[in-house]
């Protein structure tokens, strides 16, 4: 049973575009939701993170939109460049667990 | 402040034997997760532990892994008898506090990549 669904699976964009990389969950409970990026042969970084009673949250170039209602978040790139090409792994938590519960990731190359 | 330190970096192992991968979380963490990677997957939950004590291992195989956290020096996890299967890239993560969120953010070490022949 896959909790986070993640698409797509690979995303290209030009320099200077908007890459969206959407989630959606199933388990009511999660109330926490991090982004985390990761580039190849490195651990997965923290990039943003969201609780459920905002709908949006800025920082930088990086953009979380939250919808509690569809159940669905996502991840808006800003302004996009070759340095943001890497693998995106949207996440979710339950309130008082630890653990992390992940998406499949998203692939993206920012073309010069 | 060093970040969260994994060893060895890479691990080839023939089949049938052991596999231990290491992991010191953050200063002044006490709490510590695993993860597994398979290729083209999201990350896996494995086992949460605190110093001594394994608080979930829902997501670990209930045979062959096992994983500590001694009181003094590193997590360990183990794998005993591994199998091809058993290829993947493993992560160690760990946190201030126990429960996640904004406050508690889980760093993530770099990972042991483990090649089973």
């Amino acid at each position: 049973q896959q909790q986070v669904k993640q698409s797509p699976q690979s995303l290209i964009v030009q320099k200077g575009g908007i890459s969206i990389i959407n989630c959606a969950y199933e388990n009511t409970a999660f109330d926490y939701f991090p982004w985390y990026q990761q580039f190849p042969g490195k651990g997965p970084a923290l990039l943003i993170a969201i609780r459920p009673d905002v709908s949006e949250k800025k920082e930088g170039r990086f953009t979380i939109s939250f919808n509690k209602s569809a159940k669905q978040f996502s991840l808006h790139i800003m302004d996009s460049q070759p340095g943001d090409s890497a693998t995106y792994f949207c996440a979710a938590s339950r309130g008082g667990y630890s653990t992390l519960t992940f998406g499949k990731g998203t692939m993206l190359l920012v073309s010069p | 402040n060093a970040g969260v330190m994994q060893n060895p970096r890479h691990l080839v192992r023939r089949r049938g034997q052991e596999a231990r991968l290491r992991c010191s979380p953050m200063k002044g963490h006490s709490h510590v997760y695993w993860y597994r990677q398979l290729p083209e997957e999201g990350l896996k939950f494995m086992v949460y532990l605190q110093k001594e004590n394994i608080i979930d291992e829902s997501g670990m195989p209930k045979e062959r892994f096992s994983a500590e956290f001694p009181k003094e020096g590193p997590s360990i996890l183990r794998i005993q008898q591994v199998v091809r299967g058993d290829s993947a890239a493993y992560f160690c993560a760990s946190s201030p506090q126990g429960s996640a969120g904004v406050d508690n953010i889980q760093y993530f070490g770099a990972g042991t990549r483990l090649s089973v022949l």
